[in-house]
């Protein structure tokens, strides 16, 4: 069964303290790697798909990398604003998505 | 990018009523929908995929008969929550995206049900 594993369950950073979160998942047959952010009674807003090992994409202060068994989102000088849950979601080879369970993230001014 | 919007954000009802819950693709076409469940501080748990022009695919575990689901449209998917209980109270959550790829892509804002 696929497995989608973040980690930590939550952060508190102080404004400019770079750090990454990580999503370790288990899957068969990867057709794409996804992150979100997500904040408290939203819906989760798309960030990033990432297709094979290797791959890295970046947006403004996040930055998105793939291995065969873990993504890390790296948040570089963070800011107030990014706090939010970042969610990673896996879809497989019959196109199922499994979700993890995300990433609390406080920013402190 | 892409807009999906979902409507309505919040909604009370009394148990044993029924609630209707649309999702709209609004600058795309969407042959495939998702709804999603949310618990506070776990994560989205696939309920369905609505299929447009064709039956909605249940999860294991999801009743068909009281999560309906309509996709009458190429940009209109609606989950309609029937006889509802306390216990179907959560944060209900629609997906789509443009073209065969990026299909989860797109949220929306979700819905909020009660049910007292």
């Amino acid at each position: 069964e696929d497995q989608v594993t973040q980690s930590p369950e939550a952060l508190r950073l102080q404004e400019g303290e770079s750090s990454s979160l990580n999503c370790s998942y288990t899957v068969s047959g990867l057709r794409g790697l996804f992150w979100y952010r997500q904040d408290p009674g939203k819906g989760p807003e798309f960030l990033f798909t990432l297709y094979s090992a290797g791959e890295e994409k970046e947006k403004e202060r996040l930055k998105a990398t793939l291995t065969k068994k873990e993504s890390f989102l790296h948040i570089t000088a963070p800011k107030p604003e990014d706090s939010a849950t970042y969610l990673c979601a896996v879809k497989n080879n019959n196109n199922d998505m499994r979700f993890g369970a995300g990433t609390r993230l406080t920013v402190k001014p | 990018g892409a807009v999906v919007s979902q409507h309505p954000s919040r909604v009370i009802c009394k148990s044993g009523t029924s609630v209707k819950i649309e999702c709209r693709s609004l600058d795309f076409q969407a042959t495939t929908m998702f709804w999603y469940r949310q618990f506070p501080k776990q994560s989205l748990m696939l309920m369905a995929t609505s299929n447009e022009g064709s039956k909605a695919t249940y999860e294991q575990g999801v009743e068909k008969d009281k999560f309906l689901i309509n996709h009458a449209s190429l940009t209109l998917s609606t989950l309609t929550v029937t006889s509802a209980h306390p216990e179907d109270s959560s944060f209900y959550i629609c997906s789509a995206g443009p073209g065969q790829g990026n299909t989860e892509a797109f949220f929306g804002q979700g819905t909020r049900l009660t049910v007292v």
